[in-house]
């Protein structure tokens, strides 16, 4: 059963960093692209950032580059997003997302619960 | 690329069929993708590639289209259908994503 488990979300004030870790397990994590999507509560969803299996081509929403990292490491089937001078408007559940991965199709076949970012003072 | 659903809330029973529209702003070819989001819940992929049944999805869930024009269908509504849709073309990056249309129970 593929499972994805976020951590690392929280209270955070404007400014400052938080850094989020996913765990995979359930499929062989090394073989497939990983995304974080993310969605203000109650509100519609808005990809963020995808890097690919070997780290070899990432890439991010306009508004987070430069403040957000994506990286992974596969020898421990984890997946992270270093962020950055948070602003409010970063507030999010974010979820961690796993590649479909069929070939040139892109999609979303399994996500995680989520995680709560809140950027507020 | 915008994605425009229709409508943002829809009023059925249980057993009646019911269709979501997805309009893209410009030709997205079959690079569009269908998620059911239950609350507290993260996404689940329905349909992948417009019309794709992913693997376990019930075959009452069905996706057509091509270009810009796309709709999603389910066939005899079952309690556990009612959620939030949500579409998303994967065309050109950033991908993007409909605002949703929630189906309540009528």
């Amino acid at each position: 059963e593929v499972q994805l488990v976020e951590s690392g979300g929280g209270l955070v004030q404007p400014g400052r960093s938080l850094r989020l870790s996913c765990a995979a397990s359930g499929f062989i994590f090394e073989d497939f692209a990983m995304h974080w999507v993310r969605q203000v509560p109650g509100k519609g969803l808005e990809w963020v950032s995808e890097i690919s299996w070997n780290s070899g081509t990432i890439v991010y929403l306009d508004s987070v580059k430069g403040r957000f990292t994506i990286s992974r490491d596969n020898a421990k089937n984890s997946l992270y997003l270093q962020m950055n001078n948070l602003r409010p408007e970063d507030t999010a559940f974010y979820y961690c997302v796993k590649d479909i991965g069929a070939g040139s199709i892109r999609g979303f076949d399994y996500w995680g619960q989520g995680t709560l970012v809140t950027v507020s003072s | 690329i915008q994605m425009t659903q229709s409508p943002s809330s829809l009023s059925a029973s249980v057993g009646e069929s019911v269709t979501i529209t997805c309009r893209a702003s410009q030709n997205i070819h079959n690079y569009l993708n269908w998620y059911q989001q239950r609350p507290g819940k993260g996404p689940s992929l329905l349909i992948y590639a417009a019309s794709r049944l992913q693997s376990g999805v019930p075959s009452r869930f069905s996706g057509s289209g091509s270009g810009t024009d796309f709709t999603l269908t389910i066939s005899g509504l079952q309690p556990e259908d009612f959620a939030t849709y949500y579409c998303q073309q994967s065309y050109i990056t950033p991908d993007t994503f409909g605002q949703g249309t929630k189906l309540e129970i009528k």
